[in-house]
């Protein structure tokens, strides 16, 4: 199994505060995604990294930031949590770009009171 | 329009049943995946194909370029197999995956 970690897998917390959650990786893959899961909508891309300080948006960045100081870490922040982003969040790790293989993490949970 | 279009949504079958699930996308692609998501579990990549056929086990993955349609065959199907599969495309161009929303299968014993 590739080494892709998601941190915290659950979490509860309140409209206005922010939440970050962090993407861990033991592979030294180029490559890093967030995606949201949602009912009815499937995966959506939120922001990606094409290496350390390279980022761009996704379809659904609005509300999220993401920052990736080293290889192994991408961050994902919710600035002011909204009852719109409780979802279950993926982050996913390839090496060649989008033409490799791609690993996923095993999700984060978080629900916004 | 999706970009990326499954069907069927839902997909009920009884073990040993031979089972279908397509995917049809209306962009110019370089690689096609298919993935596994068990129900409450994580993500996992069945098969990346650029052309023609790939099979792993029970897993057969076909690819037509030209008509811009992909299938996943299950053979022997058992409820293990049961979980949401999802065909995600490489847009030509190496930007970031783009998803289909899933076929839920449910294999009944």
């Amino acid at each position: 199994d590739a080494g892709i970690t998601q941190s915290p897998r659950h979490k509860v917390t309140e409209t206005g505060t922010p939440v970050t959650l962090r993407c861990h990786q033991t592979e030294n893959h180029r490559y890093m995604y967030w995606y949201r899961q949602d009912p009815g909508h499937g995966l959506r891309l939120i922001h990606y990294s094409y290496g350390v300080k390279d980022t761009d948006k996704g379809e659904v960045s609005d509300g999220y930031s993401v920052s990736r100081s080293k290889t192994e870490d991408f961050l994902l922040t919710l600035e002011s949590a909204t009852s719109s982003q409780t979802s279950v969040y993926f982050c996913a790790i390839s090496g060649q770009g989008a033409t490799g293989e791609l690993f996923f993490g095993e999700g984060s949970r978080l629900t916004v009171l | 329009k999706n970009e990326v279009e499954q069907s069927p949504q839902n997909l009920t079958a009884q073990e040993g049943e031979f089972i279908t699930i397509n995917c049809s996308y209306s962009v110019g692609i370089s690689a096609l995946h298919w993935l596994q998501q068990h129900p409450g579990g994580g993500i996992v990549s069945l098969f990346m194909l650029s052309s023609g056929k790939k099979k792993h086990g029970r897993l057969i993955a076909t690819i037509n370029i030209q008509e811009k349609h992909s299938s996943l065959h299950i053979t022997a199907s058992h409820p293990r197999d049961s979980a949401v599969y999802i065909c995600a495309v490489l847009k030509s161009g190496n930007t970031p995956l783009v998803f289909g929303k899933g076929t839920r299968l449910s294999v009944i014993a």
